[in-house]
């Protein structure tokens, strides 16, 4: 079953880090382009950072530029997100999500999400 | 900056019923970027449409999508019960940046 599950949230001070997990199930994750995404309590969906393929290419939303950075562990199958310099605007459910390809070709959209990990910015 | 504005925020009907939803882009949207989601309380957000009107896998036939240059519907033929929850449009755009709509909640009238 392809899967994504992410772990590594918590409750952290305002100017703290966390790292966060997106593991990968059922397929490899270095074959496809992957996203996070998060939301904040009773907001909408707000995305983060992309990151291709091969890994040459990551961009970032302007609102966490400089503090986020993402990155991939191949060999646990798994994506990263660290998070630093945390604000009270961060808190929020930590989505990470696969890129929908089909036959090689990409359709800008997104087909496979994790559970979310939930951070929590609070003094 | 391209914003994608949904409406109407909240759509109450009953089961059995269409529902239509709009996400309107401030600026022409080429139609391969444009995907729509579910979302129920607690849950990850859940692909239903992309390329404007393709479903995705394993999504019911009840749900469709259309539109082309700035509006967007997606239409819910005939609700069942378990299709009350959030429905979010996105936009794919440029450096590989997806934006969302802000949202419809469809509730059970």
């Amino acid at each position: 079953e392809v899967q994504l599950v992410e772990s590594g949230g918590g409750l952290v001070q305002p100017g703290g880090s966390l790292r966060l997990y997106c593991a990968a199930s059922g397929f490899t994750l270095s074959s496809y382009s992957m996203n996070w995404v998060r939301q904040a309590p009773g907001k909408g969906l707000e995305w983060l950072s992309y990151m291709s393929s091969s890994g040459s290419t990551i961009y970032y939303a302007d609102s966490v530029e400089g503090r986020f950075t993402v990155s991939r562990d191949s060999a646990k199958n798994s994506l990263v997100l660290q998070v630093n310099s945390l604000r009270a605007d961060d808190t929020a459910v930590y989505y990470c999500a696969r890129d929908l390809e089909l036959g090689g070709y990409y359709y800008f959209a997104m087909d496979v999400w994790g559970q979310g990990t939930t951070v929590t910015v609070s003094s | 900056e391209i914003v994608l504005t949904q409406s109407p925020g909240t759509l109450s009907l009953s089961p059995g019923e269409r529902a239509t939803l709009s996400c309107r882009a401030s600026q022409r949207v080429d139609r391969r970027y444009l995907g729509w989601y579910q979302q129920k309380p607690g849950q990850a957000p859940r692909l239903l449409i992309y390329g404007a009107s393709t479903r995705a896998t394993g999504i019911p036939d009840r749900f469709s999508g259309s539109g082309s240059g700035t509006d967007f519907t997606l239409t819910i033929s005939r609700l069942d019960p378990e299709d009350f929850a959030m429905y979010f449009c996105q936009k794919y755009g440029t450096s590989a940046r997806y934006t969302f709509g802000q949202g419809t909640k469809l509730e059970i009238k």
